[in-house]
Formats: C-alpha cells, structure tokens, sequence
C-alpha cells in the first residue's frame, strides 16, 4: 500500500510570513514529487515538482527532498491571502500518483 | 500548448440513471489519461488511467467505466448511479515525463 501522508490543517500564516506544508511517503523507491495547489471548488494546478534531494526554488515557492528521511516540504516566502488554498501533495508510483489528503493553508491579511 | 476539456461542468442525477462523463485532450498526442474522483473534504481517488486507445486499467472496483475511443478522448461512464457516487470528477494526462495536468472538473451530485 503505498502512502503519502499530510495534515490536514488548517495552517494559519500573517499575510508576510513563511507557510511551510510537510509530506512524508512510505515507499522509499520513489523518485518523483509534485506540490498541487487547490482553489475551493477548482481543480488541482501543479505548482512545483522535484525529483533529486535537497531544494529547488521558483519565485516565492521552494521545494525541499529528503529521501532517507522519505520526507518533502513546500515552503511558501512572503505568503499572500491569495496563497489560502488546499495544497496537495503527490508522489509517483509507476504511470500512477498517489495524492495525500492535503493541507489547507490560511494567510490572514 | 495543451489544453484539456471537461464536460459537463455540473451534473445533478436521480439514483439509477446512467452517467457519461467526457475528457478530451488537445495540443498533445499519445498522452496517458486519468479519471479521478474527489468526494467532500477528502483526496484524490484514482479510479481508472490509460496508457493509449483502448488500454484501460481500473483502480477501484466499482460500478463505474471508463473507456478511450479516440488517442485523446477519455469517457467515464456507468449504467446506474448510486448516491456514493457524489463528488468532483477530474481528468488528468501526462506524457512519459512525469507531471499530470488536470482538468476543470465536473461536479456530480446523486440525489
């Protein structure tokens, strides 16, 4: 069975702050991890993917791989009420993604 | 640039009525396709993806079908709806690279 698991949240960030979302999987040969960001109501949007250890950072958005510890984040610089959302994360298994349950982000203005 | 397409956006339906849901692909050829469900409050589901014209792999079992006419058409179906069968139903492709892109959904509800 494989699984990728997050909290739920809510995760509560001033507007300015760093948001940081964990995930951590069970199958320790995975190789591929995506951060999907989800409006109320909306479809998942892909926002970042990272396949080696370590971070890799675009705009405001850094993702950071830790494959021993089966563990990657999603830290979120400068957080705008715009960034409140459900953020997914999801590790790939063959053809297949396997999604957690995600983690529901709140910047107060 | 690719562009995905679902239809219909919203959907109510008695229990028992069948159901086809369409997915279509376009600027892309030979992508894999995914259907999803995504009931209130919870995670993604995979249901069923394809891996080309008429390959099929089913994820749960369940009363519902997929099937995959054309190279970048994808269709979910079944022929009596039950009310678990709520939820937000997405399609996704991807290529041999490893990123899904999503569709806008369709929002079914059983009553």
């Amino acid at each position: 069975q494989k699984e990728v698991e997050q909290n739920s949240g809510p995760l509560s960030v001033p507007e300015g702050a760093i948001a940081s979302l964990n995930c951590t999987y069970s199958d320790r040969g995975s190789q591929s991890f995506f951060w999907y960001r989800q409006y109320s109501g909306k479809s998942p949007e892909l926002i970042m993917f990272i396949y080696s250890n370590g971070d890799k950072e675009d705009g405001r958005f850094t993702a950071q791989l830790n494959k021993a510890s089966q563990y990657v984040s999603l830290l979120i610089r400068d957080s705008q009420p715009s960034d409140s959302a459900t953020y997914l994360c999801a590790v790939k298994y063959g053809n297949k993604l396997v999604f957690g349950a995600g983690t529901i982000l709140r910047v107060k203005s | 640039s690719q562009t995905i397409h679902q239809w219909p956006a919203t959907l109510v339906q008695p229990v028992g009525s069948p159901l086809s849901l369409e997915c279509t692909v376009e600027g892309t050829s030979n992508p894999n396709l995914y259907w999803y469900r995504q009931a209130a409050g919870r995670g993604l589901q995979l249901l069923f993806y394809s891996v080309g014209i008429g390959q099929i792999s089913s994820e749960v079992p369940q009363n519902l079908s997929a099937s995959r006419p054309q190279d970048r058409q994808f269709i979910l179906s079944s022929k009596k709806l039950l009310l678990s069968d709520s939820g937000f139903y997405l399609c996704a492709w991807s290529l041999s690279r490893n990123e899904q892109f999503f569709g806008p959904g369709t929002r079914l509800t059983v009553l």
